[in-house]
């Protein structure tokens, strides 16, 4: 599997219900940072996350991070129908520019 | 606006043609990257250039060129491509190497490219 794969590739919720996101990595980072998608666009960074923090919050999301586990999630809180779109994690290692991506979860809020 | 921005938004082009993709930050940046979008498949970095200079070159076929003449430029010139390298193509830049964890890439909107 990729590095930075996420789970699931696809979801599917009501508006106004949370909508959690699992990414799952294979070598140590020095950060795991979440990218947004709308379909046809850009990705926008969304937020980042160190390998010694565990929990951040920016608004309606919060993004767990387990080094044991190799993982971190993505919660969206309350969803509104403008949180459709495709969602990434990237795995930035120690000593390097690049970020790995994964393939991405398709996150569909049914209005 | 992500302060990066691509032209052309849409390119068809045949197998014999030669183009080239743009790439602009203006974002005081100074390395930036060019990564291959295809359908269900992970985002594939292809090149990184840092203060101008290239340090990644992920095997990619020699029909893709890249060029960053200043660090606010950066192009992918195309020559003789297949159709499989139809993707949308997207330009990225970040400000501080890894090392000072400041490496939260901005992208531009993509070139989606079509080979026939």
């Amino acid at each position: 599997s990729q590095q930075g794969e996420e789970d699931p590739q696809a979801l599917s919720i009501q508006e106004g219900e949370n909508a959690t996101m699992n990414c799952s990595y294979k070598t140590s980072i020095n950060n795991l940072q979440w990218y947004r998608q709308n379909s046809g666009r850009g990705l926008v960074h969304l937020i980042l996350i160190r390998s010694n923090e565990r929990e951040k919050h920016s608004g309606r999301l919060r993004v767990t991070l387990d080094t044991s586990k190799k993982s971190s999630s993505l919660l969206i809180t309350a969803s509104r129908a403008a949180d459709t779109a495709s969602y990434f994690c990237a795995t930035a290692n120690f000593g390097n520019e690049k970020l790995t991506f994964g393939t991405g979860t398709r996150l569909t809020i049914i209005p | 606006e992500t302060g990066v921005t691509q032209t052309p938004r849409h390119l068809v082009m045949g197998m014999t043609n030669k183009k080239s993709l743009k790439c602009e930050q203006h974002l005081g940046h100074n390395a930036m990257y060019w990564y291959k979008q295809s359908a269900k498949k992970p985002l594939e970095l292809m090149f990184v250039y840092s203060l101008e200079e290239r340090v990644e070159n992920n095997s990619v076929p020699s029909r893709f060129s890249p060029e960053c003449p200043n660090s606010s430029h950066l192009f992918l010139h195309l020559h003789t491509l297949q159709p499989e390298d139809s993707a949308l193509y997207l330009c990225a830049s970040s400000q501080e190497r890894i090392t000072k964890a400041k490496n939260i890439q901005y992208f531009g909107a993509g070139t989606r490219l079509s080979v026939l």
